[in-house]
């Protein structure tokens, strides 16, 4: 089945404790990025992946790291959590970032709601 | 810079109803996909429906249709026969060719089908 598995799914942790949201999809996508939802504000883009060994910010990529060694894996990294990072965090991917005229969806893990104390 | 506007934080539909979701956008790219996102209180983000800005027909998916106005920069899901299943909130998305190609979102609204 194809998917975008992200792990875990629900996390509590205390400011200052370092952290990885785990991503993996099986499509073969070469497009990966990361969202936090906050209410109010829709989906707002972290960080986002072209390729392997190709990363670069989006809208909000204070506080937060990213790594794309392998094509499949792009993990989050929050190197020292604050209360402000309290979200829920969505990893997606797709099939290639510049088909536009194809059907480029993408596709979503099912989240992580991540709360720091 | 692309832009995603939904207007209607909440709407409500009386069930086996149509109703409208409102979206607008702005962007100066030549070329965009619009797409309609559904996620329901589990939290995950379901796909419900693409169109392509240079399609010459507005989308359909089942009981998802997409009303595309490219002159009033608009694209407004519409949901016939509403079903209970159908409460959740919606999000539109816009994805254009320039930048980083990223997905731009819009704050969503929340639809409630009363039985």
């Amino acid at each position: 089945e194809a998917q975008v598995t992200q792990n875990p799914r629900y996390l509590i942790t205390v400011t200052g404790k370092k952290l990885t949201v785990t991503c993996s999809q099986n499509m073969n996508h070469e497009y990966m990025s990361w969202y936090r939802q906050d209410p109010g504000l829709g989906l707002r883009q972290i960080y986002y992946s072209m390729n392997v060994e190709v990363t670069d910010k989006g809208d909000v990529p204070e506080g937060y790291k990213v790594s794309r060694k392998e094509k499949r894996n792009f993990p989050l990294i929050l190197e020292s959590p604050s209360p402000n990072q309290t979200s829920l965090y969505f990893c997606a991917s797709s099939s290639s970032a510049t088909a536009i005229l194809a059907k480029n969806i993408q596709y979503f893990g099912a989240g992580t709601r991540l709360s720091v104390l | 810079a692309q832009k995603i506007t939904q207007t209607q934080p909440g709407m409500f539909v009386q069930e086996k109803e149509a109703v409208t979701l409102d979206c607008t956008y702005d962007t100066s790219d030549p070329s965009y996909g619009l797409f309609w996102y559904k996620q329901p209180s589990s939290g995950e983000m379901i796909f419900l429906i693409y169109q392509g800005s240079y399609d010459q027909q507005n989308a359909t998916e089942g009981r998802y249709s997409l009303n595309f106005q490219k002159a009033r920069k608009s694209a407004n899901l519409v949901i016939s026969a509403s079903q209970l299943g159908d409460s959740a909130m919606y999000f539109c998305a816009m994805r254009g060719i320039s930048g980083n190609n990223d997905m731009r979102f819009g704050a969503g609204t929340r639809l409630t089908v009363k039985p």
